[in-house]
């Protein structure tokens, strides 16, 4: 397996600009992961989807963050209109949540520099 | 606001040496888990330990449970220069929210050859 792929893997844009990143999950894996990773607020989970269904996105720091999961095998957030303050390392993380673990299944990651 | 709370934030040791990094958390947790992550990587699992048990192994580590003190410990026996990396302790709750985890801050370990 492929193991969990996100695009981009580095992303410099500038402020006010639309940014959608995007998320592959592991194949079987039903509950897809985002977070937020940086220095000042550590790893910080944005949103999570159940079976493509958004559960919990309370973590989502305000309106122009959206995340959308058409299908089991592709997510994105989308950041519109960015901000300096967007900059940071975005993670997606699947997993299969079962009886005996619910260990997660991270990318590599998007790193995402907004001027 | 995170979950659990890694100590110390920061560690560093000879190689050889055995590093402890300690975690705390606030609610009650259906499992906690220790995830590493190497300098501009994702995180990768490292052991799940379940609340009804208190001590795991999985080769050089070493995961205790305490869930009266709301705390967990990982060890790293026999320490080398690749286990330098962030460690980071997770919790999952269980129930509606079984597949979600709560991730602390980390502990920085630094292990020199």
């Amino acid at each position: 397996d492929a193991g969990v792929i996100q695009s981009p893997r580095h992303e410099v844009t500038e402020m006010g600009q639309e940014v959608t990143l995007r998320c592959k999950p592991i194949s079987g894996h039903n509950s897809l992961f985002w977070y937020r990773q940086t220095m000042m607020r550590g790893l910080e989970l944005l949103i999570y989807f159940n079976n493509n269904v958004p559960i919990d996105d309370s973590g989502m720091p305000e309106d122009r963050f959206s995340a959308k999961m058409p299908n089991a095998s592709f997510s994105t957030l989308k950041i519109q209109p960015s901000e300096p303050r967007d900059s940071a390392v975005y993670f997606c993380a699947s997993s299969l949540p079962g009886l005996a673990s619910n260990e997660q299944f991270f990318g590599p990651g998007t790193r995402l520099t907004v001027l | 606001s995170q979950q659990g709370e890694e100590d110390p934030q920061a560690l560093s040791i000879q190689e050889g040496e055995n590093a402890t990094m300690n975690c705390s958390y606030k609610t009650s947790i259906n499992n906690l888990q220790w995830y590493r992550q190497n300098s501009g990587r994702g995180l990768v699992h490292l052991i799940l330990i379940r609340s009804n048990e208190r001590e795991k192994h999985s080769g050089r580590l070493r995961v205790t449970l305490d869930t009266s003190k709301k705390s967990s410990s990982l060890l790293i026996t026999a320490s080398r220069a690749a286990d330098t990396a962030s460690y980071f302790c997770a919790t999952g709750a269980g129930g509606t929210s079984y597949g979600k985890l709560t991730f602390g801050q980390g502990t920085i370990l630094t292990v020199h050859p």
